[in-house]
């Protein structure tokens, strides 16, 4: 079964710090994206790529976050440096095209004190 | 914004029927998603229905669609222990574009 895929599962850093995501999407999907699950609640969207362009990045915090897709393929998903209220799971996901059935991964929890 | 809501907790008995309910607001939704997630685990796609069709049944799963009251519902049958987890009711296309737009998940709990 195609899966998309996340590392780390787990990461925890102090306020301040840098910290960065990896996600490989199901192969051929071309759109691609990244959520923030703060816990309790559901996912929120802070980006989204078609390929390696973004189509959505209105809920990204540019101050400290970052993301880039540069080959359409793998995406990275950065924060610097983090606060307190970045604690969340990170998850990726993807669907073959814009308006298909989306995919997630596992996710990564993000733990800053 | 798009809005999706959700009841925050269900507790059934082992056997019985599950029925989780939603309500958006984007009535030009494409898609309408249920997702499962377990304690650190990822959202599991359970199911999704497009938003011409009323219902969509997958084995013990089945999914309504009232798009005149824009409610969705979850009927899970025989609920097992397993199926304890967070369910997430979601919605994609129409004003919010192809982003899914989540409600805060309905916490299903099953006592044996």
């Amino acid at each position: 079964e195609a899966v998309v895929a996340q590392s780390p599962r787990y990461k925890i850093i102090e306020k301040r710090q840098s910290v960065a995501f990896w996600c490989n999407p199901i192969s051929g999907h071309a759109t691609l994206y990244w959520y923030q699950q703060i816990l309790g609640q559901g996912p929120k969207l802070l980006i989204q790529f078609q390929n390696n362009g973004v189509v959505d990045d209105s809920q990204l915090p540019k101050d400290r976050f970052s993301a880039e897709r540069l080959k359409g393929v793998d995406s990275t998903l950065k924060i610097q440096p983090a606060k307190l209220e970045d604690s969340a799971v990170y998850l990726c996901a993807s669907s073959l095209d814009r308006g298909q059935v989306t995919h997630f991964g596992n996710g990564t929890r993000l733990t800053v004190t | 914004g798009e809005d999706v809501e959700q009841s925050l907790f269900l507790s059934v008995r082992e056997g019985d029927s599950s029925v989780i309910n939603c309500t958006y607001t984007d009535s030009s939704s494409t898609y309408l998603y249920w997702y499962k997630q377990e304690p650190g685990a990822g959202l599991q796609l359970l199911t999704y229905i497009f938003s011409n069709m009323d219902m969509k049944q997958d084995q013990r799963l089945t999914v309504l669609l009232n798009k005149k009251d824009k409610h969705l519902s979850l009927r899970i049958a025989d609920t097992q222990t397993g199926d304890s987890a967070i369910y997430f009711c979601a919605e994609s296309g129409g004003n919010a574009g192809n982003m899914l737009t989540f409600g805060g998940g309905t916490r299903l709990m099953v006592k044996p």
